[in-house]
């Protein structure tokens, strides 16, 4: 199993500001997972972070809005930039340990409110 | 694309009695995995079930069962002897790769509240 934490566990932001999210694993994986989910809502995936190359965003979701950094296997980044009342929602991270445990595992999540 | 369909945004049960939860998936994959992960008001996900599709044997966990109906995509979620802790959100998700190394995609989800 992987234990996964993250920072800040929650936040209040003014809007036009940028907020980074840190996501820590205590083994190193492959692949890094963004979710957001919106109040009362689902998990959508943001983006796929791996570590060496370019994160994969999903449709909807854009670099320059959703920065995210890779730079070992343990560790990820996700930058919300220049923040609006929209982007209040909990951000979450997962990671998929590989062949030979298919499940993933999430971190605590990060509740982010835009005022 | 894969989607996933939870057509019970809420339901509610009476402590020590039975709930199944509705789940269905599209895909034209035929190997796949499909998962019921709960969360709580603390937000954190946790993995209740799993099922591959491979397996025709419905996969249980304690007080925690699936029915999985391949041919139909349905994939339901039975939950016995209900206790309170078991109050949460249900989210139904589906996924393709065998490594985990893609993500989950996720059904909207059913509020379930265990009533004293």
């Amino acid at each position: 199993s992987a234990v996964i934490s993250q920072k800040p566990s929650r936040d209040i932001c003014q809007r036009g500001t940028s907020l980074t999210i840190q996501c820590q694993v205590d083994s190193q994986v492959t692949m890094m997972f963004w979710y957001r989910q919106q109040p009362g809502q689902s998990l959508t995936l943001i983006a796929t972070a791996n570590q060496g190359s370019e994160a994969t965003y999903e449709s909807g979701f854009v670099i320059d809005k959703f920065p995210i950094s890779r730079p070992n296997l343990t560790f990820s980044t996700l930058t919300v930039s220049n923040m609006s009342p929209e982007d209040s929602s909990i951000y979450l991270c997962s990671v998929g340990p590989g062949l030979a445990d298919y499940e993933q595992y999430f971190g605590p999540g990060t509740r982010l409110t835009v005022t | 694309a894969q989607t996933v369909t939870q057509s019970q945004p809420e339901m509610s049960v009476q402590e020590a009695e039975t709930v199944t939860l509705s789940c269905t998936y599209d895909t034209s994959e035929n190997n796949y995995y499909l998962f019921w992960y709960k969360q709580p008001p603390s937000r954190q996900m946790i993995l209740v079930i799993r099922q591959e599709a491979y397996k025709q044997q419905n996969a249980t966990e304690n007080r925690f069962s699936v029915n999985f109906q391949k041919a139909a995509k349905s994939f339901s979620l039975k939950i016995s002897d209900s206790q309170l802790g078991d109050t949460a959100m249900y989210f139904c998700a589906f996924m393709t790769s065998y490594s985990g190394n893609t993500p989950l995609v996720f059904g909207k989800g059913t509020r379930l509240s265990v009533i004293a």
